[in-house]
């Protein structure tokens, strides 16, 4: 069965630096998300993407990210300067435009972690 | 705003026990409401989904009723297994293909 994959799946980097998730979306999908999990908190929505621009973002989606489906298979999530409350762990999620299903995929995150 | 609100675990059960674990939701319009589990060291997963009032989702021996007189989606197994050990988010979504709300999530712990 199709999947939805993220690479890497433990990322540790210093504060300051840009990280890149990636993530490699259901084929035939064409409504993508990333999401945030804090470690003991909700799991939060960051964006939406359809048809190569942002649909919706959160409060927590300022400046410092980014996304981008650079060659139609993947799609990334880019913080340009982390900070120390970065660190969670982030989802991947695809949907496809069927209109009963409407079922988003999750992938088996990136677990992030500024030092 | 729209929200999610379930009850907290950590839910310690023994096998074959009766599990209910409440969800409530605020929101305007008429939502969907899913369940998604999470598995030790996995992502999300759809358990069931409910897209309009009454609607009964059902999925793996759990269901949960969409009830919009009380905005509840309570989700409930008759008899769960070790394998059912995990985290459950009770989720919304008032726009097709919007964004998913959840609520913090409960961890549910069986044992044998």
């Amino acid at each position: 069965e199709p999947e939805v994959t993220q690479t890497p799946s433990h990322q540790v980097t210093q504060m300051g630096q840009e990280v890149i998730l990636r993530c490699v979306p259901i084929s035939n999908h064409l409504y993508f998300y990333w999401y945030r999990q804090i470690l003991g908190q909700k799991v939060e929505f960051l964006v939406s993407f359809y048809n190569n621009e942002i649909s919706e973002k959160s409060e927590i989606f300022d400046d410092q990210f980014s996304v981008e489906r650079p060659d139609g298979s993947n799609f990334t999530l880019k913080i340009r300067s982390t900070k120390l409350e970065d660190s969670a762990m982030y989802f991947c999620a695809s949907s496809d435009r069927d209109r009963v299903r409407k079922e988003q995929f999750f992938g088996p995150g990136t677990r992030l972690t500024v030092l | 705003g729209d929200s999610v609100t379930q009850m907290e675990g950590p839910v310690t059960l023994s096998e074959e026990a009766f599990l209910t674990i409440n969800c409530t939701y605020t929101a305007t319009g008429y939502p969907s409401l899913f369940w998604y589990v999470q598995y030790p060291g996995e992502g999300l997963q759809l358990l069931l989904k409910a897209t309009k009032a009454d609607d009964k989702g059902s999925n793996k021996g759990f269901e949960a009723t969409y009830r919009k007189e009380t905005t509840s989606f309570h989700l409930e197994k008759g008899s769960v297994q070790v394998s059912d050990s995990a985290v459950y988010f009770c989720a919304l979504q008032t726009d097709s293909w919007g964004k998913l709300q959840f609520g913090a999530g409960t961890q549910v712990v069986v044992t044998p």
